[in-house]
Order: C-alpha cells, then sequence, then structure tokens
C-alpha cells in the first residue's frame, strides 16, 4: 500500500537552532513530491514541488530535498513566524495524492 | 496569484439539516477536491472532480454529494448531517496532471459544527 510518514510528529526548536522535517514513501514510481505549511485554522499554503531524486529547492529558510525514498525540509536558522504544521504530499503514478499527517513545528523565541 | 474561496470560515448545523459548501477557484484549473481534515486522522479526500459534471469517489465518500456546473465552482453537500461530520473541511484545486504543474491550491477551510 502506498504510504507517506512523517516524522516527528512535533518538534519544538529554539529560534535560530536549524534542523530537519522527514517525509519518508513508499510510493513506486513517484511522479511528484510536494510540501505545503499550515498555520492553524488555515488552509494548506503550497512551498516546494520536487520531481526527481537529487532535485532541490529554496525558498528563505527552507529547503527541500528529494531521494528515491525520502524527502527533507530543511529549516536554517528559524524564526517564531516558521512555527506552523508542514504537511509532505506524493503524486502517485495513478495520479493520486496521498498525504503524510505532517510536522507540528514550534519555535521559541 | 491563485485564489480558492470558500462560502464559510465558520458554520453551525442542527444534525438532519442539509448543508452547502461552496467553494470557488480563479485559476481556470480543471481539478478540484474536497478534503476533510481531523485531528490525528490527516487530510482525507472525500470527492474529487476533473471537469465540469464530472465526479470521482475519495476515501471518504459516504454522507456525502458534489455538484461541479461551472468550472470554477465545486460543491460539497452533506444531505442529512451527523454530529461525526464535525469537521475542517477544505477545498482544493490544480491543473490536470500532464500540464506539468500538479500541485494543489486550498482554500482557507469552513469549520463545520454539527449540534
Amino acid at each position: 500500500e502506498d504510504q507517506v510518514t512523517q516524522s516527528p510528529e512535533a518538534l519544538r526548536l529554539q529560534e535560530g537552532e536549524s534542523s530537519s522535517l522527514n517525509c519518508s514513501y513508499t510510493v513506486s514510481g513517484l511522479r511528484g513530491l510536494f510540501w505545503y505549511r499550515q498555520d492553524p485554522g488555515k488552509g494548506p499554503e503550497f512551498l516546494f514541488t520536487l520531481y526527481s531524486a537529487g532535485e532541490e529547492k529554496e525558498k528563505e529558510r527552507l529547503k527541500a530535498t528529494l531521494t528515491k525514498k525520502e524527502s527533507f525540509l530543511h529549516i536554517t536558522a528559524p524564526k517564531p513566524e516558521d512555527s506552523a504544521t508542514y504537511l509532505c504530499a506524493v503524486q502517485a503514478p495513478d495520479d493520486k495524492i496521498i498525504f503524510g499527517k505532517g510536522t507540528r513545528l514550534h519555535i521559541l523565541p | 496569484d491563485v485564489k480558492v474561496t470558500q462560502s464559510s470560515r465558520y458554520l453551525v448545523k442542527r444534525t438532519g439539516e442539509k448543508v452547502f459548501l461552496e467553494c470557488v477557484q480563479d485559476m481556470d484549473h480543471e481539478n478540484m477536491f474536497w478534503y476533510r481534515q481531523d485531528p490525528g486522522l490527516g487530510l482525507r479526500l472525500i470527492y474529487f472532480s476533473y471537469d465540469v459534471k464530472m465526479k470521482e469517489k475519495g476515501d471518504i465518500p459516504e454522507g456525502y454529494s458534489v455538484s461541479r456546473e461551472k468550472k470554477e465552482r465545486f460543491s460539497l453537500i452533506l444531505e442529512s448531517a451527523s454530529t461525526n461530520q464535525t469537521s475542517m473541511y477544505l477545498c482544493a484545486s490544480s491543473f490536470r496532471p500532464g500540464q506539468g504543474r500538479y500541485e494543489q491550491y486550498f482554500g482557507p477551510g469552513t469549520r463545520l459544527t454539527v449540534t
């Protein structure tokens, strides 16, 4: 069964303390991997799409990378405003989109 | 910028009522989706549509129906609301697969409470 697993479920960091969020998947023939940010009570906001192993995308303090089995969302020197839930989703060969359950990130000032 | 709007941010309905949730997108996307999001369960797909008047069941369609009469508008209908349908409802849209961009754009969500 195609699955997407995100870890950790929750992460608390001090402001400026860099870290990485993980998204592992079991989908064969991945067509795309997506990262979203979701603030409490709001809809997810699209961040990145990655299509092939070795690809990287950056936006401000965020960098997403992709291997054949997982993706990482690296957060460099985070600020309190980076606190949110980060969702990962994959596009399977049949174009079905499978979401992970997210990582809740809390940055302490 | 892509914009997806939903008719209500908060909604309170009584058990047995018929509930309409509407979603409009302005990006000429072919695909539109309805999800519900519950703590610990993540996003679950209810229905999606890849064209006007076309619909496909998602993972949890029971108790719901949908309507897509115009390309930009996708409605979710709860025929007879029940308390277990209390949830956050999210609409999303995207281009058709094969157009090179398949990321989804989400609306702000509707927090539905059924009492």
